[in-house]
This record gives C-alpha cells, sequence and structure tokens, in this order.
C-alpha cells in the first residue's frame, strides 16, 4: 500500500516564475492538505482540499492555489515566487477528520 | 487561533540519558499527534492521544496527553542516536462543517550523542 507521495523532490526556480507540485493522497484517503515549512521550524497549514473544494485556509496570500481531481489527488501552485518561499512543502493526507499522513515533501528553492 | 509552544527548542544528549519534551497550548485540542522528522524528509506519525490523561507507550518512547486535552508531553528512556531528530506535536480542534484544524507546535530538535 503506497503512502503518500509527492513530485518533484526538489526544484529550483527564479524570482516571479511560477511552479507546481504534485500530491497523490494515501489510498483510501479523501482529503489533502499542504504545508509549508522553514529549515527547523514546524510545518505552517496553507489550505486543506476535500471534495475537490478548498474546505479550509491558512494565512497566506492568493499566489497560493491549490485544486483537488476526482481521483483525490491534489496541485499546489505559487505563482510570482519570491525568496521567502523557499521551504520544503509538505502534502499529508486523511480520511475526513482522521489522522493526518505526511509524503517526503518537495524542496523548493527560489533564487 | 490556536498555538503549541514546544519546549525545549533544542536538547543535546549523551547516549543512554533520559528526556522529556512539552508540547502547551492554552487551547483545548479533540486530539494531539506526535511526530518525527528527519532532514529533508516528511514527518513520521509517532503516535494520537485523544483522551485527557491518556498514556500511551511505544518501546522506549511514553506519550501524555493532559487531563483538560490542552498540553502534553514525550518522555524518551535511554536515547539512542537513532532518536536524532525534529519532534513535533500537532493539535486538531474539530469544525463545524465536519473538518479539522490542525496546528503544529513549535519544534523540539533532538540531538542524540553516542
Amino acid at each position: 500500500d503506497a503512502g503518500v507521495t509527492q513530485s518533484p523532490t526538489h526544484l529550483i526556480k527564479t524570482r516571479g516564475q511560477q511552479v507546481t507540485l504534485r500530491c497523490s493522497p494515501k489510498s483510501g484517503h479523501d482529503t489533502v492538505s499542504w504545508y509549508q515549512q522553514a529549515l527547523g521550524q514546524g510545518p505552517q497549514f496553507i489550505f486543506q482540499y476535500y471534495e475537490e473544494e478548498e474546505r479550509q485556509r491558512g494565512n497566506f496570500p492568493d499566489r497560493f492555489s491549490g485544486h483537488q481531481f476526482p481521483n483525490y489527488s491534489s496541485e499546489l501552485n505559487v505563482n510570482a515566487l519570491l525568496l521567502g518561499d523557499s521551504a520544503l512543502y509538505l502534502c499529508a493526507s486523511s480520511l475526513t477528520t482522521d489522522t493526518q499522513y505526511f509524503g517526503p515533501g518537495t524542496r523548493l528553492t527560489v533564487l | 487561533t490556536q498555538l503549541l509552544e514546544q519546549s525545549p527548542q533544542f536538547l543535546s544528549i549523551q547516549e543512554g540519558e533520559n528526556l522529556t519534551v512539552y508540547c502547551n497550548s492554552s487551547s483545548v485540542f479533540s486530539s494531539l499527534q506526535w511526530y518525527r522528522q528527519e532532514p529533508g524528509e516528511g514527518p513520521v506519525l509517532l503516535v494520537t492521544v485523544v483522551t485527557g490523561g491518556e498514556v500511551k507507550k511505544l518501546k522506549r518512547l511514553t506519550f501524555q496527553f493532559g487531563d483538560a486535552r490542552k498540553d502534553s508531553s514525550l518522555h524518551i528512556t535511554a536515547a539512542q542516536p537513532g532518536d536524532t531528530g525534529l519532534y513535533l506535536c500537532a493539535g486538531a480542534v474539530f469544525r463545524a462543517g465536519g473538518y479539522q484544524k490542525v496546528t503544529f507546535g513549535t519544534g523540539t530538535k533532538l540531538q542524540v550523542i553516542p
């Protein structure tokens, strides 16, 4: 049983560019949450998708957007990248309100 | 806004020592999770506690949820180098609409020296 998978593993972009990160949830899970984690700190909640709709959102600007597909996989899009967007981006899946399980993350570096 | 404070922020100990990590909040949580994360990887779930006063043991790790469900502790007995990592607590609160809001703690970076 595959766990949560994310792609790509690493990504290097320049300021002003746009990026799309992808996540496939654990089998049987219907809810996907995205987090941003700076080095040595706890993850910060970006948003959560359930039934292809954004159900809740953290304190992130509109440059951060997402999508969930009918197969429950999800994408995180970030427009107009800033240096401060460099971080580990984590995807977590769960079955509605159950415990979240995390993927390995995508390391984004903005130059 | 729920805030979770973890202490200590950093901990460097010798192999074989015991340690306790604390996770404190002024908010009540429906459940609380502890995760361990290694550099460049995603957090790995260690345990979920849901009942006030609950104690769970996972080999050398003992987790306790406070009676009021506002705080938790993680105690490691006879720490080993393999315990090195970032320990994160995460509190969940159920919201109207049937979903839960999860807030992560600030993290405790543990280094166990052989």
